[in-house]
This record gives C-alpha cells, sequence and structure tokens, in this order.
C-alpha cells in the first residue's frame, strides 16, 4: 500500500524558514516523479514544485522559484521542501504527492498534508 | 502560465441526478487534462486523467470528455459520497496549474 507521511510543519516567522519531509512507502519510491502541491485555508489547490526519479530535474512555481528547494534521498525513500524566505502568503497545508502511473504530471497519491503557519 | 476557470463554482444537486462540471483552460491543453475530487479533511484522488480515461478504481459514473479548451466532468447519477469539491489540472504547459474548484453540494 502506497503511504506518504508529511512532517516539519509549524509556526513560523516572516522571513523565516522550515523543512517539509515526506516519508513514502509501498512503491520503489526512485521510479516516480514527487510533488508539492499546497491549499491555502478553505481554498484551491496550488502546484508548488516537483522532482524526477534521480533529483536531477526540478521545476517550481514562479511564486516560490529562488525561496524554495525540493529534493530527495532515495536511500531513505523521502522528499524534501526547504522554505526559505517564507511570506505570509505561503501559509498553506502543504501536500507530497506521488506522480501517477499515466504520468509524471499528475498526482496519483497523496500524503495528508502538514500545516504551514507564517506569521508574526 | 495557463489558466483554468472551473464553474459553476457551486453546483446544488440531489442525489440521482446528473452532475456536469465545466473547466476552461487559457489556451489549448490539448487532451492534458486531468480531475480530482477532495471531500473535506481529505487530500485529494485522481478520478480523470487525459481529459476522458478513469483512474484506477473509479466508477463508471464519472466521465471526462473535451479537449483544447473545454472540458468536462460528468456524473451520471450521484451518490452520497459524491458530493465534494473537484478540482482540474493540466499537465500541457509549465508550471503545472489547478482550476479554483466546483463544490457539489445536496440540495
Amino acid at each position: 500500500e502506497v503511504q506518504l507521511v508529511e512532517s516539519g510543519g509549524g509556526l513560523v516567522q516572516p522571513g523565516g524558514s522550515l523543512r517539509l519531509s515526506c516519508a513514502a512507502s509501498g512503491f520503489t519510491f526512485s521510479g516516480y516523479w514527487m510533488h508539492w502541491v499546497r491549499q491555502d485555508p478553505g481554498k484551491g489547490l496550488v502546484w508548488v514544485s516537483r522532482i524526477n526519479g534521480d533529483g536531477s530535474s526540478t521545476s517550481y512555481a514562479d511564486s516560490v522559484k529562488g525561496r524554495f528547494t525540493i529534493s530527495r534521498d532515495n536511500a531513505k525513500n523521502t522528499l524534501y521542501l526547504q522554505m526559505n524566505s517564507l511570506r505570509v502568503e505561503d501559509t498553506a497545508v502543504y501536500y507530497c504527492a506521488r506522480a501517477s502511473r499515466y504520468s509524471g504530471s499528475y498526482s496519483g497519491y497523496w500524503g495528508q498534508g502538514t500545516l504551514v503557519t507564517v506569521s508574526s | 502560465e495557463i489558466v483554468l476557470t472551473q464553474s459553476p463554482a457551486t453546483l446544488s444537486l440531489s442525489p440521482g441526478e446528473r452532475a456536469t462540471l465545466s473547466c476552461r483552460a487559457s489556451q489549448s491543453v490539448n487532451s492534458y487534462l486531468a480531475w480530482y475530487q477532495q471531500k473535506p479533511g481529505q487530500a485529494p484522488r485522481l478520478l480523470v486523467y487525459d481529459a476522458s480515461n478513469r483512474a484506477t478504481d473509479i466508477p463508471a459514473r464519472f466521465s471526462g470528455s473535451g479537449s483544447g479548451t473545454d472540458f468536462t466532468l460528468t456524473i451520471s447519477s450521484l451518490e452520497p459520497e459524491d458530493f465534494a469539491v473537484y478540482y482540474c489540472q493540466q499537465r500541457s504547459n509549465w508550471p503545472l496549474t489547478f482550476g479554483g474548484g466546483t463544490k457539489v453540494e445536496i440540495k
């Protein structure tokens, strides 16, 4: 069974940093693209970033480019999102998602999310 | 960036009725569009990929259609568990983008 468990969320002040982790199990982690998608409380979904299977290729939404870094440790089956220079508008539930079997750019499995609150 | 506009924002229907949800893209995405369902307090679930293909274990009452800029998700006969928010997502261009969602609520 595919499982994705996010951790690392919490309250941080504007300008601060946070690192999210996503522990994966139940599948060959290195074989799939992985994504981070966020959701403002009570609002819609926003794609944040993706990384390919071996970590050699990444993409970011313009709103986080230069501030967030996606990475993965295939030996630990773990996905990361390093978030620096956080802004109030980064407040959201952050989901990690595994690419679907149909396309790397669709998310077939999702974690339950971790809440990041940026506030002074 | 491709903008996806979903309509209506809210659809009020009764169980057994047919639901028709729309997703319009600001430029052609070919058939590279997916639909997701999200229930309160839960993560999204992939329903349809590449416009018209049901994902694994998705009931046949869910069907997708369209290409280019106009897409439709149809739920042929609403079951109680189908009342949720539905999102479309395109993979034609980076960055990936989602629509704003359509809430299907019980009338």
